[in-house]
């Protein structure tokens, strides 16, 4: 199946925001609110930090803030900390596959 | 607490086979789907096979299709990966995640065990 589509970097400095896309189809992100987001550093395991458009799991901090426009989805993270500095996937329900859920490539985040 | 984790990864030669497992503790396995998700070596992830509850029902990538089956023992609890004619491009890191049905969203994962598939 497609993959979502994620820019591959974006950067910011700290105490600043960043915003991460992520654009599919009317299959997946804007035909359904199941979109979630994942922290991963390098070579630890993803780490789930907002579900269903823009809920966070409990003990993610509330500088991680998800919305969704049409066939785009968003992460923001506000008050960027050196420890943000990790790759994001985002993930969607998706209707074209049994498998139900659907990938980005990936969004590497580096934090100046 | 709750915790997978991972094991049975390795290296294999191409056509070999291989079975990963997942060990469950700190939650009520059985009433959770489950999956596997993997990451090819500097690429993004891929859900490559679902579970139901009682293991009724089963769902996979195409590109694994019939050559690997995903399969769950309740009593021990564990999750199971086995792999069959294995490729080169099946090369990577597996991942055991619970699935939160409802969200179609993982919020448990394991360590990763390593499969690698070289001559």
């Amino acid at each position: 199946q497609s993959a979502l589509t994620q820019p591959a970097s974006v950067s910011g400095s700290p105490g600043q925001s960043i915003t991460i896309s992520c654009t599919g189809t009317s299959s997946d992100v804007s035909g359904y609110n199941y979109v979630s987001w994942y922290q991963q550093h390098p070579g630890k395991a993803p780490q789930l930090i907002i579900f269903d458009v823009s809920n966070r799991p409990s003990g993610v901090s509330d500088r991680f803030s998800g919305y969704k426009s049409g066939n785009t989805a968003s992460l923001t993270i506000s008050g960027l900390r050196a420890e943000d500095e990790a790759d994001y996937y985002c993930s969607s329900y998706t209707s074209t596959s049994t498998l139900a859920a659907v990938f980005g490539g990936g969004t590497k985040l580096t934090v100046l | 607490e709750e915790q997978l984790v991972d094991s049975g990864g390795g290296l294999v030669q191409p056509g070999g086979s291989l079975r990963l497992s997942c060990e469950v503790s700190g939650f009520n396995f059985n009433r959770y789907w489950m999956s596997w998700v993997r990451q090819a070596p500097g690429k993004g992830l891929e859900c490559v096979a679902n579970i139901n509850q009682d293991g009724s029902e089963k769902d996979y990538a195409d590109s694994v299709k019939g050559r690997v089956t995903i399969s769950r023992d309740n009593g021990r609890p564990s999750l199971y990966l086995q792999m069959n004619n294995l490729r080169i491009e099946d090369t990577a890191v597996y991942f055991c995640a619970r699935m939160v049905r409802s969200s179609v969203s993982f919020d448990i994962w394991g360590q990763g065990t390593t499969v690698t598939v070289s001559s």
